[in-house]
């Protein structure tokens, strides 16, 4: 079964700062990866996701997350962090069609 | 609809009470998850439906909890008998025919419970 390791409940970075969230995965098989984002009072949003064409994957909003198999890591970066980008994040996992196994999420605050 | 539709947005009850969420998924999406999501914890899995197919049961965390989906469209969660710990935002997705772990699910706003 699938597992979804968010390091960090809550992150906060400066406006302008390096935003890094991390994510650890379960398999021994690579799963497909994604990342989701939660605004407030609102549904789950994709940012990207991995389906094994390229290590290196772009999304919306500038954030982009890197597949490293020998780590079993599916971190997300963005270079400067904007104040819209406050919310929070869900890294989730699938090996199969029927369910997406999330992680617990960390919480970004962006500071002023 | 243009997206996933859940209600109510709000429900209040009391201890011991049933309960009954909504989702309406995306028109054409054959797949339906139903998700919750508790304060400090991540989402939950509870109950997937793909199709005709007989739907994934095993997230429902007890007897209490049941879902149905007619006409392959609107689904319902029902919550018998509910206790404090029910207490939490339940999440309906929908997506394209699910043949691998690669759909992406489009999320509705969510049914915020709290049981008194």
């Amino acid at each position: 079964a699938q597992s979804v390791t968010q390091l960090g409940s809550h992150v906060s970075v400066s406006e302008g700062a390096l935003v890094l969230l991390r994510c650890n995965y379960s398999s021994s098989v690579p799963p497909y990866l994604f990342w989701y984002v939660q605004y407030p009072n609102q549904g789950l949003q994709l940012l990207l996701k991995y389906t094994s064409a390229a290590t290196l994957v772009k999304g919306i909003n500038g954030f982009e997350a890197e597949f490293k198999k020998s780590e079993t890591s599916f971190h997300l970066t963005k270079p400067s962090a904007h104040m819209s980008d406050a919310a929070e994040y869900f890294c989730a996992a699938s090996g199969s069609a029927r369910q997406l196994t999330f992680g617990s999420g960390t919480q970004l605050t962006v500071l002023p | 609809g243009a997206g996933v539709s859940q209600s109510p947005s709000n429900k209040v009850t009391e201890k011991g009470k049933d309960v009954e969420l909504r989702c309406d998924p995306i028109s054409g999406h054959t797949a339906l998850y139903w998700y919750r999501q508790s304060l400090g914890q991540g989402l939950e899995f509870l109950i997937y439906f793909q199709g005709n197919s007989a739907p994934d049961k095993s997230g429902l965390p007890s007897d209490r909890f049941s879902a149905e989906r007619t006409g392959g469209s609107v689904s319902t969660l029902t919550i018998q008998r509910t206790q404090q710990e029910d207490s939490a935002v339940y999440l309906c997705a929908s997506s394209t025919t699910s043949v691998s772990g690669a759909n992406v699910l489009t999320f509705g706003a969510g049914s915020r419970l709290t049981v008194l």
